[in-house]
């Protein structure tokens, strides 16, 4: 079975710090993808990675950066997080295979 | 860019009733899926169909898609308890670095009373 990890469950943030987000997965996919979920807007796709080192912005980027520095890993970074960035992130590992997106469990992320 | 619509936004039902979802999309797709999320968990996926099939099935789930009309739907027979979630389509119509880019819509809210 696919497995895909994230680091927190839930973090608590104030306004300005800098945030990771990191997500592992197990299965050598290529494609790894960051969403967050509101309510009533469903998920939006902030970036995705298609390899080590490559990345592409998603449809809302701004506030973000992400790092793959390896295969397994993709990180979320909210250079200064503000309030408007409270919401649940989600990571997924795609698999080119069957055209399946595994998801992480999620990290709520609350920023006061 | 929202691209999947879910219909209705929630359902309930006793346990042993089917469900019926539907989602309406706007572009061409190459596949659309859908996931289930229980409440505050991740997404998991349920069944992929092709724009070249019309009907799929995995266990008591059923999917139907509708080029023509743009719109797919999804039934659960049988509804448990535990099917109680929220049911999300994805869209796949653009393929960049060999992945698909889904486009999710909003959701259905199932509760399945026992």
């Amino acid at each position: 079975d696919v497995k895909v990890t994230q680091s927190s469950r839930y973090l608590v943030k104030r306004t300005g710090e800098k945030v990771f987000l990191e997500c592992v997965q197990d299965m050598d996919h290529e494609n790894m993808f960051w969403y967050r979920q509101d309510p009533g807007l469903g998920l939006r796709l902030i970036y995705f990675s298609y390899d080590v080192k490559m990345k592409e912005k998603g449809d809302i980027p701004e506030g973000y950066s992400v790092s793959r520095e390896k295969k397994e890993r993709f990180s979320l970074i909210l250079e200064s997080a503000s309030t408007n960035q409270t919401s649940m992130y989600l990571c997924a590992s795609y698999d080119r295979y069957t055209d399946t997106q595994y998801f992480g469990p999620g990290t709520r992320l609350t920023v006061l | 860019s929202q691209q999947g619509e879910e219909d209705p936004q929630a359902l309930s039902i006793q346990e042993g009733e089917n469900a019926t979802m539907n989602c309406s999309y706007k572009t061409s797709i190459n596949n659309l899926q859908w996931y289930r999320q229980n409440s505050g968990r991740g997404l998991v996926h349920l069944i992929l169909i092709r724009s070249n099939e019309r009907e799929k099935h995995s266990g008591r789930l059923r999917v139907t898609l509708d080029t023509s009309k743009k719109s797919s739907s999804l039934l659960i027979t049988a509804s448990r308890a535990a099917d109680t979630a929220s049911y999300f389509c994805a869209t796949a119509a653009i393929r960049s670095y060999n992945t698909d880019k889904l486009i999710f819509g909003t959701g259905t809210r199932l509760q399945v009373f026992p």
